[in-house]
Order: C-alpha cells, then sequence, then structure tokens
C-alpha cells in the first residue's frame, strides 16, 4: 500500500517567521512528486512537479527539494506572509495513472 | 480560459438519491480524474480516465459510476446516494498520462446526504 506522509498536521506562524514541512513517500517505484496549494474555499493550485533526485524548484518565497532515494520533500517559506496561509499538499506519482495525495500541513500565518 | 468548471457548488440529497457531477475541461487535457476529500485525509482517487472512452477504478470507487463519452466532459454518477459518501469532491485533469505533469482542479462540490 503506498502512503504519503505529511508533517507537521498543522502550523502556526508569525508574520516574517521562516517555515518548513516535511512529505515523506516510498523510496520504490519514483517517478515525481508534486506540491499544491490549496486555500481554503478554493481549488488546489499546482506549485511544484519534481522528477529527479536532489531536485530544487523556486517559486518566489517558496522553495522545495527532494529526496527520492530516502524518500523526503522538503516544502519551505521564507518571511511567512498572512497569504500564504492555506494547505499544503504533496502528492507521490509511480508513472502509473494514480496519484497518491498526503492529508496536508495547514499553515497559519498571523500578522 | 474557463480550466476545469465543476458543477454544482454544493448538493443536498436524501439518501437512496442518484445524482451527477458535472464536470467539464477546455485544455485538451488527456488525463480525468475525481477525488473526495474527507477530514484528516488526502485526496482519494474515485474513478479515472485516460482519454475519451477509456475509464478505470481508483481507491475508492464503490458507489460511484463514470464515463466519458469526449475529451472534455467526465460526470460522476452516484447511483444510490449514502451518508458515506458525504464529502467534497474534486474533478482535476491533466496534460498527459503520466504523472509528471501538473494536475488543474475544479472549485470542488459540497455533497451532504442525509
Amino acid at each position: 500500500i503506498l502512503n504519503v506522509e505529511q508533517s507537521p498536521q498543522s502550523l502556526h506562524v508569525q508574520e516574517g517567521d521562516s517555515t518548513n514541512f516535511t512529505c515523506s513517500f516510498p523510496s520504490s517505484n519514483f517517478y515525481a512528486l508534486h506540491w499544491y496549494r490549496w486555500e481554503t474555499a478554493k481549488s488546489p493550485e499546482a506549485l511544484f512537479v519534481m522528477t529527479l533526485n536532489g531536485d530544487e524548484k523556486k517559486k518566489g518565497r517558496i522553495s522545495a527539494t527532494l529526496n527520492t532515494k530516502e524518500g523526503y520533500s522538503y516544502l519551505y517559506i521564507k518571511g511567512s506572509q498572512p497569504e500564504d496561509s492555506a494547505t499544503y499538499l504533496c502528492a507521490f506519482s509511480t508513472g502509473g495513472f494514480k496519484t497518491i495525495f498526503g492529508a496536508g500541513t495547514r499553515l497559519f500565518v498571523k500578522a | 480560459n474557463a480550466g476545469v468548471t465543476q458543477t454544482p457548488k454544493f448538493q443536498v440529497l436524501k439518501t437512496g438519491q442518484s445524482m451527477t457531477l458535472q464536470c467539464a475541461q477546455d485544455m485538451n487535457h488527456e488525463y480525468m480524474s475525481w477525488y473526495r476529500q474527507d477530514p484528516g485525509m488526502g485526496l482519494r482517487l474515485i474513478h479515472y480516465s485516460v482519454g475519451a472512452g477509456i475509464t478505470d477504478q481508483g481507491e475508492v470507487p464503490n458507489g460511484y459510476n463514470v464515463s466519458r463519452s469526449t475529451t472534455e466532459d467526465f460526470p460522476l454518477r452516484l447511483l444510490s446516494a449514502a451518508p458515506s459518501q458525504t464529502s467534497v469532491y474534486f474533478c482535476a485533469s491533466r496534460r498527459t498520462r503520466e504523472g509528471d505533469t501538473e494536475a488543474f482542479f475544479g472549485q470542488g462540490t459540497r455533497l451532504t446526504v442525509v
């Protein structure tokens, strides 16, 4: 059974803090790892797709790293802003037609 | 460019009723899928399609049917609604069959079965 674990489940930070979350996934049969940002009452939106071990992706203040050998990915947010408050989902693909999602990390940024 | 359009946004059903959730995409994507999202759990795959005329079961298919008669549309049918099907449903599409392209999601349907 493929399982994707995200930690922590939720996180409260102050505006300006930097933070990071973890996504753990099976290290075998890896094909791709996705990060999505999901704001309340909206639909999830893609942040990154990573396919190679050691990949690092960056979009503004948000970046992600990938370690396929040990089965984890980190998402970093530098200088958190209230508008960063959202649930961050990671999803793992083995290259087939099924993508397994984690339960998400819910981030609250207080002004 | 509308992306993925999903209707309705909210629905209340009585146990035993049937209904169809509509999903349409205008990006000419091959792959479409339906997920349900329950508290404390990740999005779980109900059914997916890799092209017109081709559908397959996901992780939690029981109680749901799908069809894909065109590239654009992928409706999800609840045959006989049960309280266990109370959930938020998302339709998604992506350009390729393989898992290395981003998924685009509809706005979601919040379904309550009483």
